[in-house]
């Protein structure tokens, strides 16, 4: 079957790295994404990673893909309180559709 | 560019009655998407239309639920009757290709009571 799986929680202080984890199932998924939800907002998408990568880095982001073990996690430098928000992992899957995972609140403290 | 707009913010109707929540998507994206939030939980898929015709409706719950997207545009989804587990955030999205990253609505926060 399909599914997604993160872990709910996160708490970092100011200026740590944070690194969120997911697993997911489905081996034929091409595309994985993270995506940003702020408070009353809509999803916003971060970033992605074709299935045929293992690392991705933009800016303040890192995602590495280990398709092996089918995780896929995203590393934030230097987090700021701007940052906290709640991050969903989502992948492409051959199904053509995109599953989304519960979602990561991510707290960071001053 | 407009995002994807979606209309009401918040509705909170009781249990029995009808629902009805729109979607406007980019203008110009073919493929437009229908998800659920329910408690905290993951990101449930509803359906996906391609212009005006249903590509994949596997994730809708049961036949209280309508999705319609007449002429490829905006979309509505429509809940009759309404009962209290369809409670959620719905969110709509809509993208180029089907393999590229959505644009999400604000989503619309519906409570049934």
């Amino acid at each position: 079957g399909e599914d997604v799986e993160q872990s709910l929680f996160l708490s970092v202080r100011e200026g740590d790295s944070s690194v969120i984890n997911c697993t997911y199932t489905d081996s034929s998924s091409t595309y994985l994404y993270w995506y940003k939800q702020e408070p009353g907002a809509g999803l916003q998408l971060l970033t992605y990673i074709f299935s045929n990568m293992d690392m991705k880095q933009d800016q303040r982001l890192t995602v590495l893909l280990n398709k092996k073990d089918k995780h896929l996690s995203l590393r934030i430098a230097d987090t700021q309180t701007g940052d906290s928000a709640i991050y969903f992992c989502a992948e492409y899957t051959g199904g053509f559709k995109t599953i989304f995972g519960a979602g990561t609140r991510l707290f960071v403290k001053a | 560019e407009a995002g994807v707009t979606q209309f009401p913010s918040h509705s909170v109707i009781e249990k029995g009655q009808t629902v009805t929540l729109r979607c406007d998507p980019i203008s110009g994206h073919d493929n437009l998407y229908w998800y659920r939030r329910v408690m905290g939980k993951e990101i449930k898929f509803l359906l996906h239309f391609v212009k005006e015709s249903k590509q994949d409706e596997s994730g809708m719950p049961n036949n209280r639920f309508l999705a319609e997207r007449t002429g490829g545009t905006y979309s509505t989804l429509k809940v009759q009757p309404a009962e209290l587990e369809d409670s959620g955030v719905y969110f709509c999205a809509s993208s180029q290709g089907q393999g590229d990253g959505y644009t999400f609505g604000s989503g619309t926060r519906l409570t049934v009571v």
